[in-house]
């Protein structure tokens, strides 16, 4: 079965540069969400897009912005760098049949993000 | 707003024992329930969920866990641990349409002991 996919799976940057996240959701998914795990943290929730638009929002800071586009993947770009935004960031997808109790969100690999 | 406490940040087990890793959660709706397991370097892979059909869940690998209202648990259990168990686990909850981010545990390690 198709999975989430997520790229790129490791980045290293230096502090002060950007980084772009994508994310590719499994097919017939409408709905993003994008969280962050810090080391040895639990994944804190940062932003959600639901049929392209963003749903919700967490505690994202002002440097990251995201969005998804029309074929459903979303990108997660983040400006000014520093060395706090360290950690592995999660791409998840729900399926469209919510209501019918399909609520679950199903987790990319991640993306390993290192800044220097 | 919902959140959710697991009660044991870290568990140890012998192969072939019994697991138990608690979990309490806190709602003013009648709450999603998850419970998510990741292995070292891995990503999040969800074990079972509970959305009000059934207050006992069976999940992968021979997981589950009950939804007991009156206690306001969702401990998740395995008769018999096995070396693959080895993981961290984390308890969430999601709130209802409109609201669906995940708020996670803080996550219980589980140890298996050979």
């Amino acid at each position: 079965a198709a999975g989430v996919i997520q790229s790129p799976r490791h980045l290293i940057k230096e502090k002060r540069e950007t980084a772009t996240l994508k994310c590719y959701p499994i097919p017939r998914h409408d709905t993003v969400y994008w969280y962050q795990q810090g080391p040895g943290q639990d994944p804190q929730f940062l932003i959600s897009f639901y049929e392209k638009m963003q749903s919700d929002k967490g505690s994202i800071p002002d440097r990251f912005s995201a969005q998804q586009f029309s074929d459903y993947h979303s990108e997660l770009n983040m400006s000014s760098l520093e060395l706090g935004d360290s950690a592995l960031y999660f791409c998840a997808s729900r399926p469209l049949n919510w209501l019918a109790g399909e609520n679950e969100q199903y987790f990319g690999p991640g993306t390993r993000l290192t800044v220097t | 707003a919902q959140s959710v406490t697991q009660l044991d940040s870290h568990v140890s087990v012998s192969e072939g024992t019994p697991v138990l890793l608690r979990c309490n959660y806190s709602s003013s709706y009648s709450p999603s329930l998850f419970w998510y397991v990741q292995h070292p370097n891995k990503g999040l892979q969800l074990l079972l969920k509970y959305t009000s059909a059934a207050t006992l869940v069976k999940g992968i690998n021979g997981f589950e866990a009950e939804f007991k209202k009156s206690e306001t648990s969702f401990h998740l259990t395995k008769p018999s641990a096995h070396m693959s168990d080895a993981a961290e686990y984390f308890c969430v909850v999601s709130g209802n349409f409109g609201n669906e981010k995940l708020t996670f545990g803080t996550g219980t390690r589980l140890t298996i002991i050979p």
